[in-house]
């Protein structure tokens, strides 16, 4: 069965330090997503992409963020300047419509020291 | 922007016996509402959803009921198993065929399912 797959699954960075995180959603999906779980809290919504930009990104995902879709397969979240704070687990999502499944992946965990 | 709350953040049942999990949303713009279950540790996973156009859809014994005038929607799992211990996670979203929204959802913050043999 097509997945979603991250990579890393665990990234440790220090503080002010850029990270990128990797995903490559399911080939035929045409709606991604990133998402964040800081432990123990609820999964909170980042960003959505779609047809190669951004349409929609919360107030979470401030000038340090960014995402691109270099290569037409993977789909990356870049935090250019870490902060302890931004310690949580990542997930990234893809579907084909809107109102059906989002398939999330494993996710990456970033730890910020 | 949406809000949803989810009650009760924690919920320990007998098995066998149901367990009901019960979210409510500000948006009545909302049209999609998928529960997802979440095991420690691991991803998110879909365990039914519900559009607004349907009052009611059930899964073996899993359900979700959703009253659009109230904006309250609830799931209910019945013959609870040791294995459904999880996390359970309402969301809501707006999708529109022609623009717009692009569905992202927005989540509750989560129903602790414990279920005891």
């Amino acid at each position: 069965e097509p997945e979603v797959t991250q990579t890393p699954s665990h990234q440790v960075t220090q503080m002010g330090q850029e990270v990128i995180l990797r995903c490559v959603p399911i080939s035929n999906h045409l709606y991604f997503y990133w998402y964040r779980q800081i432990l123990g809290q609820k999964v909170e919504f980042l960003v959505s992409f779609y047809n190669n930009e951004i349409s929609e990104k919360s107030e979470i995902f401030d000038d340090q963020f960014s995402v691109e879709r270099p290569d037409g397969s993977n789909f990356t979240l870049k935090i250019r300047s870490t902060k302890l704070e931004d310690s949580a687990m990542y997930f990234c999502a893809s579907r084909n419509r809107l109102d059906t499944e989002a398939f999330f992946g494993q996710g990456t965990r970033l730890t910020v020291v | 922007g949406e809000n949803v709350e989810q009650h009760p953040s924690t919920l320990s049942v007998q098995e066998g016996d149901s367990a009901v999990i019960k979210c409510t949303y500000s948006d009545s713009a909302s049209n999609y509402f998928p529960w997802y279950k979440q095991e420690l540790g691991k991803r998110p996973q879909l365990i039914i959803d519900i559009r607004s156009n349907v009052g009611e859809k059930k899964d073996q014994r899993i359900a979700v009921t959703l009253n659009k005038t109230a904006k309250h929607f609830s799931l209910h799992i019945t013959e609870t198993q040791p294995e459904d211990s999880a996390v359970y996670f309402c969301a809501a979203s707006i999708f529109r065929n022609y623009g717009g929204s692009q569905g992202n959802l927005i989540f509750g913050k989560g129903t602790k399912l414990s279920v005891k043999p």
